[in-house]
């Protein structure tokens, strides 16, 4: 079956860097995009950004372009997304989701119908 | 502050039909597709809709969803007691240049 499987949580100090990793089986992982979302204690989901591992280019909310990274590693079927300068209110949980549509071509940078296969969640703590 | 505004709160009684709304602007549902998504208490969110109106496979037809102009909206009808969750919407936003979501609708059974 489908399934993405993230890393274990993970306890932080402030100004210092957590990468969470996503890897994905049962389906033809390079065709399929792969986004980073995010949920604060009690908040709705926050998108960080995402990537469409054939074209390698990733996407990011404008709010974390200057702290975040995320790549994908087509021969292990896994995508990482590090985030780095932690602050306290970083502290969530932080969800890879598969896109729910292959993409249209191998030529697209990125593309976005919507999430139906999420990874368990990934919990990240902030605090000396 | 979501740019996708959202009712906080909808309710009904098993059986019954109940929608919940999502109004934006021309930069996000007025130009994109717009996702439904479910979530449980302590679980990943769950997609119902995607592209407007289309179900995942698994999701039952009890789920539907309609868009209009800078508004769409998901009706759940025959409702049942698992339904009670928070539904959220959500939409690419050209402008911000992001996928935003509304801030979240809890829909209690009664």
């Amino acid at each position: 079956q489908v399934r993405l499987v993230q890393s274990g949580a993970e306890v932080k100090p402030p100004a210092s860097s957590v990468t969470v990793s996503c890897k994905g089986s049962g389906y033809t992982f390079s065709w399929f995009a792969i986004n980073w979302v995010r949920q604060a204690p009690g908040q709705g989901p926050e998108w960080m950004g995402g990537i469409f591992p054939i074209s390698g280019t990733p996407r990011y909310a404008q709010k974390f372009q200057d702290r975040v990274t995320i790549n994908a590693d087509e021969s292990t079927s896994t995508v990482y997304m590090e985030l780095r300068s932690l602050k306290s209110d970083d502290t969530a949980i932080y969800y890879c989701a598969r896109d729910v549509e292959a993409a249209p071509s191998s030529n697209v940078p990125f593309y976005y119908y919507g999430m139906d296969v999420w990874g368990q969640g990934t919990t990240v703590i902030v605090s000396s | 502050q979501s740019v996708v505004t959202q009712p906080p709160s909808a309710s009904g009684t098993p059986g019954q039909r109940v929608t919940i709304s999502c109004s934006g602007s021309s930069s996000n549902i007025g130009s994109n597709s717009v996702n439904w998504y479910q979530q449980v208490t302590g679980t990943a969110p769950k997609l119902l809709i995607y592209s407007n109106t289309r179900r995942p496979s698994g999701v039952p037809d009890r789920f539907s969803a309609s868009k209009s102009g800078t508004s769409a909206s998901l009706a759940i009808s025959g409702l049942q007691s698992e339904d009670e969750a928070e539904y959220y919407c959500a939409a690419w936003d050209d402008s911000l240049n992001v996928l935003v979501f509304g801030g979240g609708t809890k829909l209690t059974v009664l």
